[in-house]
């Protein structure tokens, strides 16, 4: 089936400092991806929308030039927080979108601690 | 407005016993729904799928029920185990596949 492998699982960062996290599809091409992020209790929020070569879509509420996002391939898509703050602190997850029959596969997810 | 109910919001369970999750939802047009289990601190993963004509899928211990007509969905949970204890969220698929409604989720504890 498909596999999505998202890393780091977990990362510790200090204040002021950005964090890279990576979402690979591994055994299909992901014409589309999606980031998400939760916080504990809560539901899956939606963050943005990545389309292979093209700028993402961001949802209401999410700044752009804090959460960049890139899809420069069909199996790669990267979330840079960048300049992070404690209140960024959250379970960050991406899902990937089979461009042969529109399945939607989740990573394992990512802990960010901002300290 | 398109929405995804589940209900309840939580339950606890003896192990060995079944239990039967809700999800109601007003998403149009639908393309499919899904099941997804989260365990604590992980992604979630896929249980079932079903498509407009489909009204009953299994998967293991896990059996799903749609009613298009009611826009109703139902997970049941056979002789449950301690494993199964995690968030299950009932996931609305739409506008021919591009576009997905998350439901709150399910805390399904098991208990010995």
């Amino acid at each position: 089936g498909a596999v999505v492998s998202q890393h780091p699982s977990r990362v510790i960062c200090k204040s002021g400092t950005s964090v890279k996290i990576e979402c690979r599809s591994l055994d299909f091409q992901a014409t589309t991806m999606f980031w998400y992020r939760q916080f504990p209790k809560q539901s899956l929020m939606l963050m943005a929308t990545s389309n292979e070569g093209s700028k993402a879509t961001y949802e209401q509420g999410v700044e752009k030039d804090k959460f960049l996002i890139n899809h420069a391939s069909l199996t790669l898509s990267t979330l840079t927080v960048t300049s992070a703050h404690p209140e960024d602190s959250s379970f960050y997850i991406c899902s990937a979108q089979d461009s042969l029959n529109y399945g939607y596969t989740f990573g394992s997810g990512t802990r960010l601690t901002v300290v | 407005k398109n929405q995804v109910e589940q209900s309840p919001q939580s339950l606890i369970i003896l192990e060995g016993k079944n239990c039967t999750l809700q999800c109601n939802y007003t998403v149009s047009p639908f393309s499919n729904l899904r099941w997804y289990k989260q365990d604590t601190g992980r992604g979630p993963v896929s249980l079932t799928i079903m498509t407009f004509s489909e009204n009953t899928k299994s998967n293991g211990r896990y059996t799903a029920t749609l009613d298009a007509d009611t826009k109703q969905s139902s997970l049941h949970i056979t002789a449950s185990q301690l494993s199964d204890s995690a968030s299950y969220i009932c996931v609305v698929i739409y506008q021919a596949g591009t576009a997905l409604i998350f439901g709150k989720g399910t805390t399904l504890s098991v208990s010995s």
